[in-house]
């Protein structure tokens, strides 16, 4: 099975902030790696798909990049309600998740 | 819209059994691969399986720590994905969410349903 490692596992950042959050796959995955946004209590919301396609409706500070076993999700200048836990998820079968990034407030 | 409503959640013992249901609407069911996702309690998410569309022949994956104990169907005349949970354990507990999408990932979700396994 293909492993997803995140890092880092979670981190402080102020309202304006830039956030990088990284995935490294432990083998290549081309570009099918999905980034989920998921809030306590609520079910996951898909942000990027295929490592960059921002998905419909999401705000364009979140962008995408990477491939093969690299991949970075961009957080241009954090909004309060972009405090959040982070995923990555992986589309070969059987599919994988990260173990997650929470973004706290500074 | 797109629904996806999860039911059939509750407490059961170790070495159980139980059946959950996901019923779909707003989109064409027969065309999407469903999946099921969980969340233990403070946990991550962890994919549980799929089914493929039935021009496919409804082809299932597991994760291995399911394989063998659960099963995944679909009822595309009536747009629901099913479940069902047995030799079920303590680490099965977990919010079970169903997922699908026209993408590789998974746009819609369940609000999910709570699976307690304890004695």
């Amino acid at each position: 099975d293909i492993q997803l490692t995140q890092s880092p596992s979670s981190l402080s950042a102020s309202v304006g902030d830039k956030v990088t959050i990284t995935c490294r796959a432990s083998q290549t995955i081309s570009n099918y790696l999905n980034w989920y946004q998921q809030k306590p209590g609520k079910a996951p919301n898909l942000l990027i798909y295929d490592a960059s396609t921002l998905q419909s409706g999401v705000p364009s500070r979140f962008s995408g990049s990477g491939s093969g076993t690299d991949f970075t999700l961009t957080i241009t200048s954090l909004q309060p309600e972009d405090f959040a836990t982070y995923y990555c998820q992986q589309s070969y079968t059987p599919r994988t998740f990260g173990q997650g990034t929470k973004v706290e407030i500074k | 819209e797109v629904q996806l409503v999860e039911s059939g959640g509750g407490l059961v013992k170790p070495g159980g059994s139980l059946r959950l249901s996901c019923a779909a609407s707003g989109f064409s069911f027969t065309n999407v691969w469903m999946s099921w996702v969980r969340q233990a309690p403070g946990q991550g998410l962890e994919w549980v399986g799929l089914i493929k569309r039935k021009t496919e022949g409804e082809t299932i994956h597991y994760a291995a720590p399911v394989k063998g104990r659960f099963i995944i169907a679909r009822d595309d005349s009536e747009g629901i994905l099913y479940l069902q949970m047995n030799s079920l354990r303590t680490e099965d507990s977990a919010v079970y969410y169903c997922a699908t999408g026209l993408s590789n990932g998974y746009a819609w979700w369940g609000q999910g349903t709570l699976v307690t396994v304890s004695s």
